[in-house]
């Protein structure tokens, strides 16, 4: 199975600021393959990014995906209230879908 | 709009069995694959498997294939996710998750609210 690693852990900026987000793969991965949600407590987790760099319908411009073979990053370009969250990376395309470990993005 | 209700909140002693609910509206059921994800606290997301609407075939993890069921009933567009000899390491946050596409190897959306699963004694 394909092991993600997500860094950093926590992610303290302010609204206003940029987050870059990272997601390692330990193995090569297909930029066909990879996915970002977003987290908050006590909801369903949503769809941000497929395909490593497709936005979900609906999802505002300032979420953007990029990356390809074992290195993913997620962008925020300017952090909204409403961004404060846990994002996931997922790998989809094999028999064992694997999760990341998760990067909360807190305000500062 | 497409949607998956989870059933309500469960409390289950160690040993006792436990089936999870996932009604689907908005889209044709039978044509999309439904995963279930688990969460335990303080954790990252756990995949345990997929079921195929139309067929009822099922992909397990292999560390769930002994005591998970998924199951789904057409006639009611629902799926559903039965634990057997619940531990305490079963606490979680289980949630259904329907692929983006119709077919099989791809994101996940939408996914349930979530169903708070405590096990303890």
């Amino acid at each position: 199975e394909i092991v993600l690693t997500q860094s950093p852990g926590t992610l303290s900026l302010s609204p206003g600021e940029r987050a870059t987000l990272s997601c390692r793969a330990r193995q090569t991965v297909s930029s066909s393959d990879l996915a970002w949600y977003q987290h908050k407590p006590g909801q369903a987790p949503r769809l941000l990014i497929y395909d490593a760099s497709s936005r979900a319908t609906g999802i505002p411009d300032r979420f953007s995906g990029s990356g390809s073979g074992t290195d993913f990053t997620l962008t925020i370009t300017r952090l909204e209230p409403e961004d404060f969250a846990v994002y996931y990376c997922h790998h989809y395309r094999s028999s064992h879908r694997t999760f990341g470990q998760g990067t909360k993005v807190e305000i500062k | 709009q497409v949607q998956l209700v989870q059933s309500g909140a469960e409390v289950k002693k160690p040993g006792a069995s436990v089936r999870v609910s996932c009604k689907a509206s908005g889209y044709t059921f039978t044509e999309y694959y439904l995963h279930w994800v688990r969460q335990a606290p303080g954790q990252g997301f756990e995949w345990m498997g997929w079921i195929n609407p139309h067929s009822g075939v099922t992909d397990l993890e292999e560390r769930f294939q002994d005591r998970v069921t998924m199951t789904r009933d057409t006639s009611i567009s629902t799926a559903y996710m039965e634990i057997t000899n619940l531990r305490s390491d079963d606490t979680a946050v289980y949630y259904c998750a329907r692929q983006g596409v119709t077919w099989l190897g791809a994101w996940f959306d939408p996914w349930g609210q979530g169903t708070r699963v405590t096990v303890s004694s």
